[in-house]
This record gives structure tokens, C-alpha cells and sequence, in this order.
């Protein structure tokens, strides 16, 4: 089956600067790859999400990449905000509504 | 539109014990997947009803089954309780007509604790 790995686990940034996420998988036939935004106590919400016959999609501060060849697929969110801060997971899938194959997320807190 | 929902949201159980968990999906989806997320880690895929039967499964044990309703709400069963079934378990809805995929939209959870 498939396997998301997701670096790094922790990550602490300065308002206004960038983080960067990132996750590979292991099973060539994934082609949906969502991002999820997951505040404390809160449901995953999808923020972004990128299909294998895209490079890069991006939404106003976030942006996604996709290298399909080596197998590893990026979160960039530009111009961090305080509302940044909370856990993001990154996924992969065959299909938008199927199984779902979940990395262990990053912890992402943005200091004032 | 009226988005997913999950009862209960809290629940303690004891080892041993039976639980039924529900989720009423968005209004318009006709599938539902259920996810175990365990605290600290990412969701793990349990299984996922279309047009109620079950269309797939992940690596978890048959006393983890479920059931959906014409109205594509669904419940998750678990039978003989253990401590590592202590979880949130989500649900997510999305509507799947032939080629067509649509994004899964969570639920709130429900928190489980079993002791």
C-alpha cells in the first residue's frame, strides 16, 4: 500500500517568513495529492490540493509542487500570519474521493 | 448546504465494550470514509461505503465494520473495545458519480477514549 512520509515534524517560523513542507510517497499510481490544515480540536480542512498532471498550483499564500518522477510533493506558504499556526498534513491518493494515505504531519507555529 | 456531521463527540467506553459511532454527510455526497486518527498522528483510513456498501477497506480488523443508509449517513461499529482503539474518529463525505471525484470534506470527529 501506499506510504507519506512528511519532514519536517516540528516547525517554528517568524511571521512574515516562509515555511516549506514536504512529503514523498511511495506508490506510483497516487495521482490526487491534498494538503489539510488541522486546528487544535478542530476538523482537517483542505487548503490545497494538486493532480499528477499538474507541476504547481498555487493559491493566493500557498503554493504546491509536485514532482511526480522523484515522487515528492511540497507545501509553500509565503508571508506567514499568526492564523498559520496549527498541524498540516499532507495525503495521497489514487482518486479525489478515495482512500486517503496520510503523512504523520508538521507542527507549524508562527511567532509574532 | 449543510456540511458533515458526527455524534456522538465525546465517548468513554471500557475495554471490552461495544461503541457505534454516526455521521450524517454533506448534503448531495453519497460517500463516506472513516478515518481513526490516533493523537499525534495523521488519519488512517478504516473503510468507505458508496451507495451502502463498502467500497474498500484499510489494515484494520473485522470487528471494525460499518454501515450506510439511503440517506448516505453511515455508522462505524466497533465491537470488543481495546485501549489502543482510543482515537478521533473522523468521517468524510464526497460525492463520486462515474469519472467524476470530488473533494472529501471532514467532520468534526468524534473523541474516543477507551479504559
Amino acid at each position: 500500500g501506499e506510504n507519506v512520509e512528511q519532514h519536517p515534524s516540528t516547525l517554528s517560523v517568524q511571521e512574515g517568513d516562509s515555511a516549506v513542507i514536504k512529503c514523498t510517497y511511495s506508490d506510483s499510481a497516487s495521482n490526487y495529492f491534498p494538503w489539510y490544515k488541522q486546528e487544535l480540536g478542530k476538523r482537517p480542512q483542505l487548503i490545497i490540493d494538486i493532480r499528477s498532471n499538474v507541476g504547481e498550483k498555487k493559491d493566493q499564500r500557498i503554493a504546491v509542487t509536485l514532482n511526480k518522477t522523484a515522487k515528492h510533493f511540497s507545501l509553500h506558504i509565503t508571508e506567514t500570519q499568526p492564523e498559520d499556526s496549527a498541524v498540516y498534513f499532507c495525503a495521497a491518493s489514487e482518486r479525489n474521493d478515495y482512500k486517503l494515505s496520510f503523512g504523520a504531519g508538521t507542527t507549524v507555529t508562527v511567532r509574532a | 448546504e449543510t456540511g458533515v456531521t458526527q455524534s456522538p463527540t465525546h465517548l468513554i467506553k471500557t475495554r471490552g465494550q461495544q461503541v457505534t459511532l454516526r455521521c450524517s454527510s454533506q448534503s448531495g455526497h453519497n460517500t463516506v470514509s472513516w478515518y481513526q486518527q490516533a493523537l499525534g498522528q495523521g488519519p488512517q483510513f478504516i473503510f468507505q461505503y458508496y451507495r451502502e456498501e463498502e467500497n474498500g477497506r484499510g489494515n484494520f480488523p473485522p470487528r471494525f465494520s460499518g454501515l450506510q443508509f439511503p440517506n448516505y449517513s453511515s455508522e462505524l461499529n466497533v465491537n470488543a473495545l481495546e485501549l489502543d482503539d482510543s482515537a478521533l474518529y473522523l468521517c468524510a463525505s464526497s460525492h463520486s458519480w462515474g469519472r467524476s471525484q470530488e473533494t472529501q470534506y471532514f467532520g468534526p470527529g468524534t473523541r474516543l477514549l477507551v479504559l
